[in-house]
């Protein structure tokens, strides 16, 4: 299995600051079609994850522009231009390159 | 636009066998290049994919659940469901159902999820 590892675990950020989240797989999640099929959701309290990012920059259908994704290879970075309220919750990093599909184990947004 | 559904018992006996179901409107389940998966958290956790299965029949399970595992698809009723066997408390969780569209028609990732429905495992 591909493991997902996202650091850090825990991020408080001041309104209005940048935000930085990290993601590193155990193996190239380039795909043999020349895909890269490393995604980002952000979970809301009490709410199902929603898609933010795929193929490692594509931003989503009503995804702002403030969210951004960057990487290669084995490691990828989600970044928020500056935080607002709405941000908070838990980020996971996933990749669907290889089965089984795995995820990072979570990084929890805060404001400080 | 579309929309997915999860129902089922939202408690189960230890050793018996959960069964769920996602009920999918707002457009096809049979629709080219769309892949139709389960995953789970348990209280507190993160996210774990179960398996996905498409509109053929075609399965694919995380090994470490596969043994008691069984996705299936019926397109008449635009429902796919999920059969997980031999539940222990640590089968406890939300279990959500989600779209993913394949890469080669576009993403790769699941960008529709249903909102989730939570299973108990308690005698």
């Amino acid at each position: 299995d591909i493991v997902m590892t996202q650091t850090p675990l825990s991020s408080p950020v001041t309104l209005g600051q940048p935000a930085s989240i990290s993601c590193r797989s155990s193996q190239s999640l380039v795909h043999s079609d020349g895909n890269t099929y490393l995604s980002w959701l952000q979970q809301r309290p009490g709410q199902p994850p929603r898609l933010l990012i795929y193929k490692i920059s594509n931003r989503y259908s009503g995804v702002p522009d403030r969210f951004s994704g960057s990487g290669a290879g084995t490691d990828f970075t989600l970044k928020i231009s500056r935080v607002e309220a709405e941000d908070v919750g838990v980020y996971y990093c996933m990749q669907a390159t290889q089965y089984p599909y795995t995820f990072g184990q979570g990084t929890k947004l805060e404001i400080k | 636009q579309l929309q997915l559904q999860e129902s089922g018992p939202g408690l189960v006996k230890p050793s018996e066998t959960l069964s769920l179901t996602c009920t999918v409107s707002g457009g096809s389940i049979t629709s080219s290049g769309y892949y139709w998966g389960w995953i789970r958290q348990p209280p507190g956790k993160g996210l774990e994919w179960i398996g996905s299965i498409y509109y053929s029949g075609s399965t694919y399970y995380n090994p470490s659940l596969k043994s008691r595992v069984t996705i299936s698809v019926d397109t008449s009723k635009r429902q796919f469901s999920l059969k997980l066997s031999s539940v222990t408390a640590a089968d406890t969780a939300v279990y959500y159902c989600a779209r993913l569209e394949s890469g080669s028609y576009g993403g790769g990732a699941f960008d529709i999820w249903g909102q989730g429905t939570t299973v108990t495992v308690s005698s």
